[in-house]
């Protein structure tokens, strides 16, 4: 079965702090991993996905298949990225679609 | 442009009632999404639409759950004899095609009393 696993339900750092936040997966196909996020009061939305290998407001995530983990991280936090984060696993099915199955999210507090 | 909208924005009705979500979608994304998040959990998928017709239901826990989308644009998810572990945040999705990013609406907040 796909799964998604968040240890952490909160994460709190200081300002300039790293982040690290964790994500293992459970997949038998070739994964495809996205991380969202949820600021305060706004709409779930995409923050980066693995294909792309991209850095977005600092944020970078490597999949590591032998350890079948998708880890978030940035090196200095700011308080602007205090949020919901969730890690998403996209499972294809057989009309073609991705599912996504989520984690249950770790929520980060960045202090000033 | 707007983006997905979602109304009520928040629902609060009776055990055993019957309720109606609405979801519209971003104009010209065919592929349509209904997904469930329970407090503390991550969101749950439930159906899937391509244009019409729902591709993929598998993710609906139940019969007391269905969804249309009658002309491939707005879509409803309709939910009869409701029960207390039906409250959560209903959350709708778009995308251009199934193979595209998924924008997400604000969501449905469904508390059964």
């Amino acid at each position: 079965a796909q799964r998604v696993t968040q240890p952490e339900k909160l994460l709190s750092v200081f300002k300039g702090a790293p982040v690290e936040l964790k994500c293992n997966y459970s997949y038998s196909g070739s994964p495809e991993l996205f991380w969202y996020v949820q600021y305060s009061r706004q709409r779930l939305q995409l923050l980066l996905r693995h294909i792309s290998r991209e850095s977005i407001k600092g944020f970078t995530a490597d999949l590591n298949k032998g350890e079948t983990s998708f880890h978030l991280k940035k090196p200095f936090a700011q308080e602007e990225d205090s949020a919901m984060y969730y890690c998403a696993l996209s499972t294809r099915m057989n009309t073609g679609f991705q599912k996504l199955v989520f984690g249950t999210g770790t929520r980060l507090l960045v202090s000033p | 442009g707007a983006g997905v909208s979602q109304t009520p924005s928040n629902k609060v009705t009776e055990k055993g009632k019957y309720v109606e979500l609405r979801c519209d979608p971003i104009s010209g994304h065919t592929a349509l999404y209904w997904y469930r998040q329970s407090l503390g959990q991550g969101p749950e998928f439930l159906i899937y639409f391509q244009g019409t017709g729902a591709a993929d239901d598998s993710g609906l826990p139940n019969d007391r759950f269905f969804a249309v989308r009658p002309e491939g644009s707005v879509s409803t998810l309709k939910i009869q004899r409701t029960e207390r572990g039906d409250s959560a945040v209903y959350l709708c999705a778009s995308s251009f095609d199934m193979n595209t990013e998924a924008f997400f609406g604000q969501g449905t907040r469904l508390t059964v009393v």
